[in-house]
């Protein structure tokens, strides 16, 4: 069974569109992490958010523990936001990922 | 920022070959971690350690060995190389184990052929 779910697979956006990503999962887990990464490229950390609403610049996440959900909003997207947004979370000490969702970003 | 560095960042072996990629990072994180990273299956934790000279097994284990040598040394270790193992490898450090940011190298690919 897949601990980490995440939707959509793809999304393609209109540059300065809006973005939702979800993601859930099929614990109860209080570490919820969201990465960034560039095709083939390292991944980077783009929020801690284990409970609550966390925002970043253009980005915000909200996570739902009860619901096991988190979700991550990038506002007015840009065509340099393109990659795979990828969650994460924390379970028995260990981070497990989803498959992430490919973001397309058009002029 | 936490400097992650993995070599090599390409690699090509025949089936049965001896693959060993490095890690190093800087910081002086207790944690490092090994992840593979696959179409269709994401990223898979394969080996981690909390220290120099402990061992904790991942998800996918099988195939692979791993050794922490210092602080900042990790290596993960195909002895005989199958074309399954075929795949782009991570590594990352964290302070700690959980509610810390990761920080991830850049990759390595590698082919089994």
């Amino acid at each position: 069974e897949q601990q980490v779910q995440q939707s959509p697979a793809s999304l393609v956006l209109q540059e300065g569109e809006n973005a939702e990503l979800q993601c859930s999962f099929s614990i109860f887990t209080n570490q919820v992490q969201w990465f960034y990464q560039r095709p083939g490229g390292r991944l980077v950390s783009l929020l801690y958010n284990p409970s609550g609403t966390k925002q970043s610049g253009r980005l915000t996440s909200t996570t739902v523990i009860k619901e096991r959900r988190s979700s991550l909003h990038i506002s007015s997207s840009q065509i340099t936001d393109s990659g795979t947004y990828l969650c994460a979370i924390t379970n028995t000490g260990k981070l497990t990922f989803g498959d992430g969702t490919v973001l397309t970003v058009k002029p | 920022e936490a400097a992650v560095t993995q070599s090599p960042r390409n690699k090509v072996t025949v089936t049965g070959g001896n693959v060993t990629l490095s890690c190093r990072q800087t910081n002086s994180h207790n944690y490092m971690y090994w992840y593979r990273q696959d179409t269709g299956h994401g990223l898979r934790l394969i080996h981690y350690s909390y220290g120099a000279g402990n061992l904790q097994i991942g998800d996918v284990p099988d195939g692979y060995k791993a050794t922490r040598t210092t602080q900042e040394d990790f290596f993960l270790l195909l002895e005989l190389a199958s074309p399954s193992q075929t795949s782009l490898y991570f590594c990352a450090s964290s302070e700690k184990n959980s509610g810390n940011t990761l920080y991830f190298g850049e990759g390595s690919r590698l082919i089994v052929v």
